[in-house]
């Protein structure tokens, strides 16, 4: 079975300043991990993946994220928060082909960030 | 190219009223899906498929229907509307990597 945790579900930030936006997963499989991004009233984009590569992910607007099996985690991080990062950040696991690599998202973070 | 291609966006149903939300993709995806978003919940698969003919369910699948006649379409009915099924609702699609998103119905159940 697979699930994913993530441990805060507001983060507050100030422009500037790195943003940390932590996630723990579990998993049967060799996961695919993944970090979608959703702003007010829009659809989903997708942040970065994780697909068994290297372990550090850099995905775009500057976000990364690093795939850490001894503590099954998969923080995403940004070294300077822009007002723009406002938004709702979802992390994902998929694991099971014969599940069509279904998605199994985390009740997700929202990102806050203030001038 | 168009992605996935979500209709309707919006849509206001009365309890016990039938629909179905359109979902299809010109990608030749293999895997689509369906999730509906509640506030504090995340997404929830409703129903999968691994490809033409073969569907599933997922974490909430009561109350709704899948089929998968062809590659590129996906529609999801509601039989008889509840407003329980208040939510938005997304479609997605993938080869097996990341999942492409459609951008949302969303569905009100008075």
């Amino acid at each position: 079975a697979q699930s994913v945790t993530q441990l805060d579900s507001h983060v507050s930030v100030s422009e500037g300043t790195p943003v940390l936006l932590r996630c723990n997963y579990s998993s049967s499989y060799s996961p695919s991990l993944f970090w979608y991004v959703q702003h007010p009233n829009k659809g989903l984009q997708l942040l970065l993946k994780y697909t068994s590569a290297a372990t550090l992910v850099k995905g775009i607007n500057g976000f990364e994220a690093e795939f850490k099996k001894s503590e099954t985690s998969f923080h995403l991080t940004k070294p300077s928060a822009h007002m723009s990062d406002a938004a709702e950040y979802f992390c994902v696991v998929s694991d099971q082909p014969n599940s069509g690599y279904a998605l199994n998202f985390g009740k997700g973070t929202s990102l806050l960030v203030t001038p | 190219n168009a992605g996935v291609t979500q209709t309707p966006k919006f849509q206001v149903l009365k309890t016990g009223q039938s629909m179905t939300l359109q979902c299809a993709q010109d990608m030749n995806h293999e895997y689509m899906s369906w999730y509906r978003q509640d506030p504090g919940m995340g997404l929830r698969l409703i129903h999968y498929s691994v490809g033409a003919g073969i569907t599933d369910q997922g974490e909430v699948p009561n109350g709704y229907n899948v089929s998968r006649s062809t590659t590129e379409d996906f529609p999801l009915r509601l039989l008889s509307a509840a407003p329980s099924q208040t939510s938005v609702y997304f479609c997605a699609s993938s080869r097996g990597g990341g999942y492409t998103f459609g951008s949302g119905t969303r569905l009100t159940v008075v």
